[in-house]
């Protein structure tokens, strides 16, 4: 697709449960981001990958969550034992490599996020 | 490590009044500076970037930003503001030739009175 895609767009879980979000980045894109948006609050880091490079999880906010980016293409966020707190927008962006560009991650591209829920 | 302050999480102004959102950055080395708009119930838009070159970048919509070096600034202005401008405003930082991660601000929410 022309876009970075997310799914589901919205996803409504029981406390406790394991949560899987998916992200498709813009193809040929080597950088790509997670970010949480909770209500009134601004874009919380998650974690970056860069290319072959081990990945920036310096922002996951605790050992339940994790990310894995196969074959440097398609994204997964996953979330165990899902807490209220977890309720969020979760947002994906990509952007492009030096190689294509000459000029390394100059714009992010913003999927449309999912939107989790935790009852 | 690099980070982003915007100044006030909410700015009002009125129809043709002119629209001034603060964001301040720090960084050990040159930055990458970009303005993302979000309307309501959408995503995350580029309004403009700054990479290297002219210091005044103009973007979409009107709006244009600074990049100060020596204030380590990077306001967003636009001269006249629209009701249509009303939405969240972030500023975000990424490094230049250093894996580029990208770090956004608290976000500024305008609104725009008749």
């Amino acid at each position: 697709g022309a876009g970075v895609s997310q799914s589901p767009s919205n996803k409504v879980t029981e406390k406790g449960k394991d949560v899987e979000l998916r992200c498709d980045p813009i193809s040929g894109h080597t950088a790509l981001y997670w970010y949480r948006q909770s209500l009134g609050q601004g874009l919380e880091f998650l974690i970056y990958f860069q290319g072959n490079s081990a990945p920036d999880k310096s922002g996951l906010p605790s050992d339940r969550f994790s990310a894995e980016r196969t074959g440097g293409s398609v994204s997964t966020l996953t979330i165990q034992r899902t807490q209220q707190e977890d309720s969020a927008v979760y947002l994906c962006a990509s952007s492009s490599s030096k190689k294509m560009t000459g000029v390394q991650n100059t714009e992010a591209f913003f999927g449309q996020g999912t939107r989790l829920t935790v009852v | 490590a690099q980070s982003v302050t915007q100044l006030g999480s909410h700015v009002s102004v009125s129809e043709g009044a002119l629209v001034l959102l603060r964001c301040n950055y720090s960084s050990s080395v040159p930055p990458y500076l970009f303005w993302y708009v979000q309307y309501p119930n959408q995503g995350l838009q580029l309004l403009l970037k700054y990479t290297t070159g002219a210091t005044l970048v103009k973007g979409i919509n009107g709006f244009e930003a600074e990049f100060k070096k020596s204030e380590t600034s990077f306001h967003l202005t636009k001269p006249s503001a629209h009701m249509s401008d009303a939405a969240e405003y972030f500023c975000a930082v990424s490094l230049v030739g250093r894996g580029g991660k990208l770090i956004f601000g608290q976000g500024t929410e305008l609104s725009v009175k008749p």
